[in-house]
């Protein structure tokens, strides 16, 4: 089974720190994306790649950067966290075509104070 | 604009019964669809998909119709049971593309 696993389940930052949120997956998955979690506003796409190095807006994602320098690993970066970053962030992983849909990691809950 | 619609965030049934959960697209272009179910505090879970080649698949407990023509599809759960409480989420796909698609999600609550 693929795993996808998120460094941290739970993160406590304060504004205007930079925050790190890593993921690793272990199955040699093409695309790997970040997601945000709120109540009443689902899953919202933050940033996705689809190979090492490249890298592709979703639909919210002023605010946050991410880096792939290994395919394996995608990283989210809050250049300056503020509270209304505070969420729970998912990222998955997935096979080149989208049909297969997506393993997702257990989740980061971050909370911004 | 939203592709994917969950109209109805929550969705109360009894242990036994049958849990109906509804999902309506627009892109006519979408061609994959697939259910997740995500506990509290985890990550979502691959449920169940089913092509649009399709109109039915099943899976145990769980099947999802689609209706092509109404761009509607639909789990139905039976007989529900207390652990399938979560939120479900409905996604769609377009041939090719690498993202899905995902609806805001319906909270399922089967009471015993």
């Amino acid at each position: 089974d693929v795993k996808v696993t998120q460094s941290s389940r739970y993160l406590v930052k304060r504004t205007g720190e930079k925050v790190f949120l890593e993921c690793v997956q272990d199955m040699d998955h093409e695309n790997m994306f970040w997601y945000r979690q709120d109540p009443g506003l689902g899953l919202r796409l933050i940033y996705f790649s689809y190979d090492v190095k490249m890298k592709e807006k979703g639909d919210i994602p002023e605010g946050y950067s991410v880096s792939r320098e290994k395919k394996e690993r995608f990283s989210l970066i809050l250049e300056s966290a503020s509270t209304n970053q505070t969420s729970m962030y998912l990222c998955a992983s997935s096979l080149s075509a989208s049909g297969y849909g997506y393993t997702f990691g257990s989740g980061t809950r971050l909370t911004v104070v | 604009d939203q592709q994917v619609k969950q109209n109805s965030p929550s969705l109360s049934v009894q242990e036994g019964r049958i849990s109906i959960l509804n999902c309506d697209y627009t892109n006519s272009m979408f061609d994959y669809f697939l259910w997740y179910k995500k506990y509290p505090a985890e990550g979502p879970t691959f449920l169940i998909s089913i092509s649009s080649i399709k109109d039915k698949n099943e899976d145990g407990r769980f099947t999802v119709f689609l209706n092509k023509s109404a761009k509607h599809l639909s789990l139905h759960i039976v007989p529900s049971q207390p652990g399938d409480s979560a939120v479900y989420f409905c996604a769609a796909s377009k041939g090719g593309s690498e993202k899905l698609v995902f609806g805001k999600g319906t909270k399922l609550t089967v009471n015993p």
